[in-house]
């Protein structure tokens, strides 16, 4: 077995500001996904990235960096907070894309004032 | 338009219940997954599909890729199974990417 971390679970920011996700997975798998939930909604794919060092934008990737530092590690960058979000933003992985199970994170909770 | 439709978009279940919610895919889904979002928002993933169905325990789940659908039934309900059901398409050519619905909402009443 395996477990996927978050960091931070709770993020509290300032309009503006950049902000940065930390995800960390022991599956040892390739794929690994950053997804944003708004509250009562479904998910929508920010990024995600096939392998180190890899980078592909999903629907929702304006105003996100990403950035695959080692295989175990992916990490989401809001580049400019905006006034009022809430959302959660879930990581995922998976060993070889869209042809195995996904498991997900805890995920990171995230209020701009 | 939505690349996967999940029906119903919410959904009320008497304990002991038996009921079955569906996916409709407008692309060509190679794979499915369903997962179930508990009320606290951790994502669990109940199946993994290729065209055919799995089982188990209460839950049972169908996907035929020629009619574009898919289909998880669940058996006597139980107050646990509330929450949030996803399923999700994946394409064989696409490089790694799922294609989510937008989810049923489960709640089970004694």
């Amino acid at each position: 077995g395996g477990i996927i971390t978050q960091t931070p679970k709770f993020l509290i920011g300032q309009e503006g500001q950049k902000l940065t996700l930390k995800c960390q997975q022991n599956f040892n798998h390739d794929t690994m996904y950053w997804y944003r939930q708004d509250s009562g909604k479904g998910l929508r794919l920010i990024y995600y990235s096939i392998t180190e060092n890899d980078l592909q934008k999903g629907d929702l990737s304006e105003g996100y960096d990403a950035s695959r530092e080692k295989k175990s590690s992916f990490s989401l960058t809001v580049t400019s907070a905006q006034k009022n979000e809430m959302a959660v933003f879930l990581c995922a992985s998976s060993i070889v894309g869209s042809q195995d199970t996904q498991y997900f994170g805890p995920g990171t909770r995230l209020l701009v004032l | 338009g939505d690349k996967v439709k999940q029906s119903p978009s919410a959904l009320s279940l008497q304990e002991g219940t038996n009921s079955a919610l569906r996916c409709n895919f407008s692309i060509a889904a190679t794979t499915v997954q369903w997962f179930l979002q508990n009320p606290r928002g951790s994502l669990m993933n109940l199946f993994y599909l290729v065209p055919g169905t799995k089982e188990n325990g209460r839950l049972k789940s169908a996907f035929d890729s020629k009619e574009s659908y898919s289909t998880l039934h669940i058996r006597d309900a139980q107050l646990e199974d509330s929450g949030t059901y996803f399923c999700a398409a994946g394409r064989g050519s696409a490089l790694g990417r799922l294609h989510f619905g937008a989810g049923t909402q489960l709640i089970v009443i004694p």
